[in-house]
């Protein structure tokens, strides 16, 4: 059974950075991405990125290309998403989600997600 | 970038009736090499994380009771609920992935 689980709710000042994992099980980690999409409250979902569990490789929405950096670490099937220079914007809950490697926006399972909240 | 809409906002829908939500693509996410439109379905309960019900338009996640259909391609899909469960109130969220994803706004499905 494919499980995903994300690393607990973070309280960031302006202007920090934060960074959230997402450890896989139940399926080859290296066989897959990692897909990371955002929620802020009472809005939709916004696709950020995706990485590669074998090779680290990515593909980044243009409006987090310079901001947010995706990795993976294959030893713990784990990957990583950090965010910098956070904005009161940046307020919402981030999921991880399964990808298939040849369609990169085709995401699922979701992790449980993790709510960072953004405030001075 | 495409922008996906979805009809209605919400929808309230008695038990055992059938349920019909629409999304339409700014432009076709439908691949011609291989005729597959490239949209999913998500389910999202409430204080949950969306769960993928459908992918391709149309196929069924493993799982996935069989009174959850999705048709459509191109432009215009649909996902149906044959017989309305009082376990289906959730918001329900299209998303293309032809090009840089994008998700439409969800439409929260109740019980009247």
């Amino acid at each position: 059974q494919v499980h995903l689980v994300q690393s607990g709710a973070e309280v960031k000042k302006p202007g920090a950075s934060v960074k959230v994992s997402c450890k896989a099980s139940g399926y080859t980690f290296t066989n897959y991405g990692i897909g990371w999409v955002r929620q802020v409250p009472g809005q939709g979902l916004e696709w950020m990125g995706w990485v590669t569990g074998y090779n680290g490789n990515t593909n980044y929405a243009p409006k987090f290309q310079d901001r947010v950096t995706l990795t993976t670490d294959t030893s713990t099937s784990t990957a990583y998403m950090e965010v910098r220079s956070l904005t009161s914007d940046d307020t919402a809950v981030y999921y991880c989600a399964r990808s298939s490697l040849s369609q990169v926006g085709l995401v699922g399972p979701w992790g449980q997600g993790t709510l960072v909240t953004v405030s001075s | 970038d495409i922008v996906m809409t979805q009809s209605p906002d919400s929808l309230a829908v008695s038990l055992g009736e059938r349920a019909t939500i629409n999304c339409k693509s700014s432009q076709s996410v439908l691949y011609s090499s291989n005729n597959k439109s490239y949209l999913a379905w998500h389910q999202q309960k409430p204080g949950q994380p969306p769960k993928l019900l459908i992918s391709w338009a149309s196929i069924r996640e493993s799982g996935v009771p069989d009174r959850f259909s999705g048709s459509g391609s191109g432009t215009d899909f649909t996902l149906t609920i044959s017989s309305l469960q009082a376990e289906d109130v959730a918001v329900y969220c299209c998303q293309q992935y032809y090009t840089t994803p994008s998700f439409g706004q969800g439409t929260k499905l109740e019980i009247k």
